[in-house]
């Protein structure tokens, strides 16, 4: 079974502030990681793609990877009301995504 | 560029009738995937396609389930009978070769089983 463990939260911030959402995984033989919002009654929309070790940044997103922890990170910074959402990690290990349970990420005004 | 589109967006059905969920990928997308995501849970492989083939359907309840891609194109996945556990929401979402592994979704059907 390949699990993805993802706390379930909610993690709460003020807005302004930075989140950091935490991933780790079971499957070694993952190369390709992606970070997911899901706002509550909507489908999955795809944020954040890495796929070698180190941090990669978009905008106010940064995705930072670890294999040999089999750790993956997703940090928000100036962090939004509209940010509020569900985030999913989800490794891929050769023929789909495996996704976690999701962590909800509550920002504050 | 169009997104995924899958229809119908809700059906509301009693146990033991059939449903039938319709997906159109992103244009170009040869891999298409049924993916089915319970509350508070993250989606699920259901059944995988490359083109028209069938390529992973190791998660599909094979004895109500079922999936087809004519064309490689468009595909259906349709239940029969439903049973009161199959409420949930089904994601159809596509990647392109290029696009390395990353995968887009429809807005899904959410499945009430009464």
């Amino acid at each position: 079974q390949k699990e993805v463990e993802q706390n379930s939260g909610p993690l709460s911030v003020p807005e302004g502030a930075i989140a950091s959402l935490n991933c780790t995984y079971s499957d070694r033989v993952s190369q390709s990681f992606f970070w997911y919002r899901q706002y509550s009654g909507k489908s999955p929309e795809l944020i954040m793609s890495i796929y070698s070790n180190g941090d990669k940044e978009d905008g106010r997103f940064t995705a930072q990877l670890n294999k040999a922890s089999q750790y993956v990170s997703l940090l928000i910074r100036d962090s939004q009301p509209s940010d509020s959402a569900t985030y999913l990690c989800a490794p891929y290990s050769g023929y789909a995504l495996n996704f976690g349970k999701g962590t909800s990420l509550l920002v504050t005004p | 560029e169009a997104g995924v589109v899958q229809s119908p967006r809700y059906k509301i059905i009693e146990k033991k009738q059939p449903v039938a969920f319709w997906c159109n990928p992103i244009s170009g997308h040869n891999t298409l995937y049924w993916y089915r995501q319970n509350l508070g849970q993250g989606p699920e492989l259901l059944i995988r396609y490359e083109n028209e083939e069938a390529v992973d359907d190791s998660q599909l309840p094979k004895d109500r389930f079922s999936a087809e891609r004519l064309k490689g194109v468009d595909s259906t996945l349709k239940i029969q009978p439903a049973e009161l556990g199959d409420s949930a929401v089904y994601l159809c979402a596509s990647s392109s070769a290029e696009g390395r592994s990353a995968q887009y979704f429809g807005p899904g059907t959410r499945l009430l089983v009464l």
